[in-house]
């Protein structure tokens, strides 16, 4: 299954400001996904990474907020803009495995705060 | 709309017993199920999947049922042992496309 790494791992960060979250895979994949998931809660879908193209957002999830890169096959990033106390969570990236009688892969995480 | 839930009150058991979590699910027919452990301040880990036309599925101390009559799926760790203590997530595919939809997960506790 694929590797991801995923920087910054955490973050205290003032409001207003935004942040830029990297996730790198050791090999190419199509599809990657964006999470978000808040204390005691479960994995929020943010956002669908699309090589190519523009992400695909979920409800409640706009670009402007949560701007979404793919440049490649391999690597994506995820800016959280404008931050708000209520943007503290914990953001995941995440692959579908290759065969999708697998689980997918997911980073390790960038736990925020906002300040 | 489609619901996965899980019992968000933590299990506490003693080592060497089996652990059994419950993942019920509402509103949608899941082609397949997988669960996952999440440590503190780590990223879900990949655990087993079970499709919808298969009742069991077995992994050395893990073993994953699915009853499409009830909509549940049951997670059992037999002969548990305290690095078995974890957060437990549920998921399973959403009808909107391939990335996953999860349950709030269950905080097992497995003491000495």
């Amino acid at each position: 299954s694929a590797v991801i790494s995923q920087k910054p791992s955490r973050d205290i960060c003032q409001r207003g400001t935004s942040l830029t979250i990297q996730c790198q895979v050791d090999s190419q994949v199509t599809m990657m996904f964006w999470y978000r998931q808040q204390p005691g809660q479960s994995l929020t879908l943010i956002a669908t990474a699309n090589q190519g193209s523009e992400a695909t957002y979920e409800s409640g999830f706009v670009i402007d907020k949560f701007p979404i890169s793919r440049p490649n096959l391999t690597f994506s990033t995820l800016t959280v803009s404008n931050m708000s106390p209520e943007d503290s969570s914990i953001y995941l990236c995440s692959v579908s495995p290759v065969d999708r009688v697998d689980g997918y892969t997911f980073g390790s995480g960038t736990r925020l705060t906002v300040v | 709309s489609q619901k996965i839930e899980q019992n968000s009150e933590a299990l506490n058991i003693q080592e060497g017993k089996t652990a059994t979590l419950t993942c019920n699910y509402t509103n949608y027919s899941p082609a397949y199920l997988q669960w996952y452990r999440q440590d503190p301040g780590r990223g879900p880990v990949f655990l087993l999947l079970i499709r919808e036309n298969e009742k069991e599925k077995r992994k050395e101390r893990l073993k994953v049922t699915f009853d499409t009559t009830l909509k549940q799926s049951l997670f059992h760790i037999t002969a548990s042992q305290p690095a078995d203590s974890a957060t437990y997530l549920c998921a399973s595919n959403s009808n909107s496309g391939y990335a996953l939809n999860f349950g709030k997960g269950t905080s097992l506790l497995v003491t000495p």
